[in-house]
Parts: C-alpha cells; structure tokens; sequence
C-alpha cells in the first residue's frame, strides 16, 4: 500500500468536461509533485508545490491547474483537455525539496480524454 | 539538460540469477539518485536513495552503488525471483531540484 493516496484511480472526461485529481498525504511532507506519464515512458515533471507554494511549473498548459489547498493536498484541476492528454497522471511526496529525502508517489489516476 | 540513460531497456532472467541494471547520467552535480520499481498500471515505489556523498546502499537484496565522477550508477539484484519483475526506472536529481527520469529497465525473472 502507498502512503500517497490519489482519487479517483480512473477517469474518463470529455474534452469540454471539467474535472479535477486529488492527492493527499500524511506524512508531514512539505514538497508535492504531479507528473504525467504516457505509456512506456518516464514520468515527466509537471508541478512542484514547496510549502504549499508553487515552486516550479514545467510550461505545463493553462488547462491544467494545481492547487495545493494545505499541507497534505494536492488538486489538479483539467479543463478542455486534448486526447493526447490522456496519461497516467502521478503525484509525489518527499519531506523536503532539499535532495535529502526520497519521493514517495501515488498509484496514480488512469485519465482517458474521449 | 541533465540525460539519463538506462540499459538495458528489457532482461529476461531465470529465477535465482544475480543480475546488474545500469543507469547513466551526462551531468555529475547531482543531489542524489534514486531507483524505483514500477508494475503495470501502478505508481512508482522507492528502493533506494544514495546521496551525491555516498558511493552504495544496500537494502535486503537490493544493492545500489553511484560514482559520480563517471557518470553512473548499477542496481545489483541477488538472487532474483519472478516478484522481482517489474520496470526499474533511475532518477537524478539536479540543483533545480528536478529529478530526471531514465526510460526504464524492463524485467522479467522466469520462474
């Protein structure tokens, strides 16, 4: 079992839909990340939230918004979405953003966009 | 841009063989480098971190070494099983505070 806990585990959406992912964590983590991983490719890095601050966003396009609402969330808010959208989308944990500690990630969210 | 290469991309193995997955990277000022374990449809699983300090860290049967002047790092395996089958992916993470992901190693231990 992950200590990082992502809903819902499927999602299908159009592409005029407007849906969101949630990650949530209790481990007293202050850095949380969303990655977005196509199949049988590496997960790339979307976001980082430090403290619940935005940190880094890899040009990630406007329709997709996170939002870290405290410490143990993480939303990411998909809105007219592409197909090519569809991915696995992964959120992560590590205690710090300092390189001292590993990242701790979800499951994920299956996200298919009809 | 920091590169990470794995190879090799897939391993077919017999049960009980030792065996090595090599990791590379094209930028030595890392923070640390880690591996993980991914099965189909799953999140990602940590298995060791070795910081940019260290040379090796071992877990269980797992055993991680880095050399950062080379560029590299190799996951040794002992006596594998076919639970062990799964994708093994590296990461390195840079100044920036982004870790790098290699394409993975994908393994297969046959019973």
């Amino acid at each position: 079992d992950t200590e990082v806990t992502q809903t819902p585990k499927h999602l299908v959406m159009g592409m005029t839909n407007k849906k969101s992912l949630k990650c949530e964590q209790h481990m007293g983590h202050r850095a949380m990340y969303w990655y977005k991983q196509k199949a049988k490719k590496p997960p790339e890095l979307m976001f980082v939230y430090s403290y619940e601050k935005l940190s880094i966003n890899e040009s990630v396009p406007s329709r997709f918004s996170p939002e870290c609402p405290n410490s143990s969330l993480l939303n990411l808010h998909l809105h007219a979405l592409q197909p090519e959208d569809s991915a696995l989308y992964l959120c992560a944990s590590s205690r710090d953003r300092e390189g001292n500690s590993p990242l701790h990630f979800g499951n994920g969210t299956r996200l298919t966009v009809t | 841009k920091q590169e990470v290469t794995q190879i090799p991309a897939a391993l077919s193995v017999p049960e009980g063989e030792n065996l090595v997955l090599n990791c590379s990277f094209t930028d030595s000022a890392i923070y640390n480098l880690q591996w993980f374990r991914q099965d189909p449809g799953k999140g990602l699983t940590s298995l060791l971190l070795i910081q940019s300090s260290q040379r090796e860290q071992t877990s269980g049967r797992l055993n991680a070494s880095l050399d950062k002047s080379s560029g590299r790092s190799t996951l040794y395996i002992a006596a594998s099983q076919p639970g062990d089958s799964a994708t093994y992916l590296c990461a390195a993470l840079n100044n920036f505070n982004k870790f790098y992901f290699g394409s993975g190693t994908k393994l297969n231990v046959k019973p």
